[in-house]
């Protein structure tokens, strides 16, 4: 167990839909990393907030955003929802101190767009 | 632009014997390269890491070996056992960030 929690674990929508992704860091980090992981895209780093401030974008499309929250939780938003933004979305955590790379991720949720 | 770019996509090795994952990076400016081993229904989780001013670096069955003039560098499974069975991405990332920069995985099947 990581100790980063995503939820939904699973969720099925409709195209033209929003849905709202859910992360709650591991505790102590302060660092919240978005990531999207489609099978012929790998891991795809979307964004970056840190101690509730955005720090890094990624390939993070203008339909999608994110917040952090001042108890550091992390929502992810996607909306105007499209077949394929079908994938698996990651969140993960870093204490964010010194560079050693380390993530810490949650098990994802699944997003299917039908 | 993808700028790590890992081969091969999958791989079958029996039990005991040795996998390798290979990894290229195209951006000078990482200077921590972890690589994270996923299974099904899990996130990914790091598994071992280096720097590129160490060429070599093993922790149990497991080998990172690195070569920064080719900017290359390989994960070595030692006696691969089935337990290792799992998707493996190798990444960059460069001073003062966490944008880990991911390869786009190796499924690896160790068969008994």
């Amino acid at each position: 167990d990581s100790g980063v929690t995503q939820t939904p674990k699973h969720l099925i929508t409709a195209t033209g839909q929003r849905v709202t992704l859910r992360c709650s860091p591991r505790s102590g980090d302060l660092s919240v990393y978005w990531y999207q992981q489609s099978l012929d895209q790998g891991l795809q780093f979307l964004i970056q907030y840190y101690n509730g401030e955005e720090r890094a974008k990624g390939n993070i499309l203008e339909r999608f955003s994110a917040q952090q929250f001042p108890d550091l939780h992390s929502e992810l938003n996607l909306s105007s929802l499209e077949l394929g933004d079908s994938a698996l979305y990651f969140c993960a955590s870093s204490v964010a101190v010194t560079n050693t790379g380390e993530l810490f991720f949650g098990e994802g949720s699944r997003l299917t767009v039908l | 632009q993808q700028q790590v770019k890992q081969s091969p996509q999958s791989l079958i090795v029996q039990k005991g014997g040795i996998s390798i994952i290979n990894c290229a990076y195209e951006n000078t400016a990482f200077d921590y390269f972890p690589w994270y081993q996923q299974f099904p229904g899990k996130g990914p989780a790091l598994l071992i890491a280096i720097r590129p001013d160490v060429s070599e670096k093993k922790e149990g069955r497991f080998t990172i070996s690195f070569n920064k003039s080719a900017k290359q560098f390989s994960l070595h499974i030692m006696d691969s056992q089935p337990g290792d069975s799992a998707t493996y991405f190798c990444a960059g990332v460069g001073a003062g960030s966490y944008q880990l920069t991911f390869g786009k995985g190796t499924k690896l099947s160790v068969i008994p």
